[in-house]
């Protein structure tokens, strides 16, 4: 089944403990972009990658880090966490990122609340 | 002004009556719109996308383009209880080497049985 994963899918922790949220893609994909979502803010996208081992800022990439060493795999890694970064983030997919009905396929999100 | 505007709602509709969506963008460059249907709680997924002027038909779906006014609409007849859900709009921005896809807040809409 073609599907984008996430894990973890809940994950409480506390301030300034470091972690990791990976993203997995079976689509053979060369996109893939992480967002987070927030009551009426909507989704804002935090970093992105074109392929391999190419990353670039999204418009809040701020206390962030993300890798791209496989295709298939996008991890996001908060280093310090804080409070402000409590949100509901999903890992999305597409094929490209430069054709007109490249369609972004989201994974199923991770509930972040830090402490 | 945001870069794709939607109406948060809610947009309350009785059972089986005609559900109108509408999201407007401010680039005239933007060249593709879709159309996710969120579930509280999860994750977005796709019910289309339209690039050219006019409508778009799927199933109980319309989407329609407007791209002199800068708008764009998702039709839903016959609604049904379980359509109910926050539908995002999302635009595709053209730029360098890559494109990007801006999402507006979305329009919660109820179906009442």
């Amino acid at each position: 089944e073609a599907q984008v994963t996430q894990n973890p899918r809940y994950l409480i922790t506390v301030t300034g403990k470091k972690l990791t949220v990976t993203c997995s893609q079976n689509m053979n994909h060369e996109y893939m972009s992480w967002y987070r979502q927030d009551p009426g803010l909507g989704l804002r996208q935090i970093y992105y990658s074109m392929n391999v081992e190419v990353t670039d800022k999204g418009d809040v990439p701020e206390g962030y880090k993300v890798s791209r060493k496989e295709k298939r795999n996008f991890p996001l890694i908060l280093e310090s966490p804080s409070p402000n970064q409590t949100s509901l983030y999903f890992c999305a997919s597409s094929l490209t990122a430069r054709g007109v009905s490249d369609t972004q396929y989201f994974g199923p999100g991770t509930r972040l609340t830090v402490l | 002004q945001k870069e794709v505007e939607q109406n948060s709602g809610p947009l309350s509709v009785p059972e089986g009556a005609i559900a109108s969506l509408n999201c407007t963008y401010s680039d005239r460059g933007s060249q593709s719109f879709f159309w996710y249907r969120q579930y509280s709680g999860k994750s977005p997924e796709l019910i289309m996308f339209i690039y050219s002027n006019g409508d778009k038909e799927d199933g109980r779906f319309t989407a329609q383009l407007n791209k002199a006014s800068q708008y764009v609409s998702l039709l839903i007849r016959d609604s049904q209880p379980s359509d109910s859900a926050t539908y995002l709009c999302a635009v595709m921005n053209y730029g360098g080497a890559t494109n990007k896809l801006i999402f507006g807040t979305g329009t919660l809409l109820a179906v009442q049985p």
